[in-house]
Formats: C-alpha cells, sequence, structure tokens
C-alpha cells in the first residue's frame, strides 16, 4: 500500500525568503504525487502534481516540486514566500493501478512579514 | 475540472442521532470518495463509493456506522449514523477527474456531535 510522511509539522519563514516543505513517499510501484493546499476553513486546493516527465513540476503561486525517485521525495517549494502562502500543506501519493490518494499529516507553513 | 457541492455544509448533532450528507457533481465521474478530517489534521480515506454495488471501506470504517449510497454516477451520500463526539469532523467528498490524473474535493461538510 502507498504511503507518504510529511516530516515537519511546522515550517516558519519570513516573507521573501525561499521556503521548502518536504514529502517522501513509498509505493510499491511508480507513483503518481499531488500538494494540496488548505487555507483556514476552506476546502483542498490542487496545486500541482507529478505523473511522468520532468522531475520539477511547476505549479499554481509560484509553487514547485522536484520528482527525485532515489530518495523517495516530492518536495514542495517556492523562490520567494508571501505572508498569505500561509496555509496548511498536504502531500498525496496514488500508486499506479490504485483508485485512491493518500495524504500526508500535512505541515502548517507559516510566512511571517 | 470537477465542481463539487455538498450540503449541509456544517451541522449541529445530537449523540444518538444520524447525519446524511450528500455528495453532487457537475459532470460524471467514475470514481467517488468520501475522506474525514479533523480540523487541522490530514485526510483519512472512509470508503471507495462504487455506483450501482456497496461502498469499499478502509480498515476502521464499517457500513453499519457509515453507510454509503452511489445511486448514479454524479450523486453519492454518506450518512454518519449513532453519532457520537467522537464522530465531530469534516467530511469530504472526493473525485478522480476524467484523466484519472487529478483528485478533487467539495467544501466539506463540518459536523459537530454534542
Amino acid at each position: 500500500a502507498q504511503s507518504v510522511a510529511q516530516p515537519e509539522d511546522q515550517v516558519n519563514v519570513a516573507e521573501g525568503n525561499p521556503l521548502t516543505v518536504k514529502c517522501t513517499y513509498s509505493v510499491s510501484g511508480n507513483p503518481y504525487l499531488f500538494w494540496y493546499v488548505q487555507y483556514p476553513n476552506r476546502g483542498l486546493q490542487f496545486l500541482l502534481k507529478y505523473i511522468t516527465g520532468d522531475n520539477l513540476v511547476k505549479g499554481s503561486y509560484g509553487f514547485e516540486a522536484e520528482f527525485n525517485k532515489s530518495q523517495t521525495s516530492f518536495h514542495l517549494k517556492k523562490p520567494s514566500a508571501l505572508v498569505s502562502d500561509s496555509a496548511l500543506y498536504f502531500c498525496a501519493v496514488r500508486d499506479v493501478g490504485n483508485n485512491d490518494m493518500r495524504f500526508g499529516a500535512g505541515t502548517r507553513l507559516t510566512v511571517k512579514p | 475540472s470537477a465542481v463539487i457541492s455538498q450540503k449541509p455544509s456544517r451541522d449541529i448533532c445530537q449523540r444518538g442521532t444520524s447525519l446524511t450528507i450528500q455528495c453532487q457533481v457537475d459532470s460524471q465521474v467514475t470514481m467517488m470518495f468520501w475522506y474525514r478530517q479533523q480540523p487541522g489534521q490530514s485526510l483519512t480515506l472512509i470508503a471507495t463509493a462504487n455506483q450501482g454495488s456497496e461502498a469499499t471501506y478502509e480498515s476502521g470504517f464499517v457500513i453499519d456506522k457509515f453507510p454509503i449510497s452511489r445511486p448514479n454516477l454524479t450523486f453519492s451520500t454518506l450518512t454518519v449514523s449513532n453519532m457520537s463526539p467522537e464522530d465531530s469532523s469534516i467530511y469530504l467528498c472526493s473525485v478522480v477527474g476524467a484523466t484519472y490524473n487529478e483528485q478533487f474535493f467539495g467544501p466539506g461538510t463540518r459536523l459537530t456531535v454534542l
């Protein structure tokens, strides 16, 4: 069964600094990897996905993620953080051939002015 | 992308009662799921809603407690039965997009059980 880990439950960065939110995964086959963001009292919003192809994936709001097969990681990054990026971020994985998606525990990102 | 609506958006219920949550999608979808999320925490898959057959439940979830219906490809219901305060949570409907590579989520139903 697939699983995903987000080792940090909290990440704090200053506005304008680069940010990284970490994610590692475990699947039996090739993974489909996703990042979602959840703002307070809001639903989940899709940010980006990796299915195949280039290891660097660009998504919404200036976010990007790098798929690293050898390290089984899919870290979320942004070159310059905004205060409005403060939210809860979830990494998710679906194993090719499975129907459901498994989520990490979530990382709360706080960007301070 | 799929647009998903859920009813009710929130409810406060008494212990021992049941609540049925509706999920409506604006297009026909093959895969529909129900998740539970404690506020500020991760999502846990409850079950896969199968059209025309019984739902497939994850470990720790049973049909008697969370009966699910899926009469067609655009609609599903989740019932939380004989509720207790431990059932207080956000319940999310989710569907897989036509390309199978994207998964979309409804706005959620925030349930509080007193």
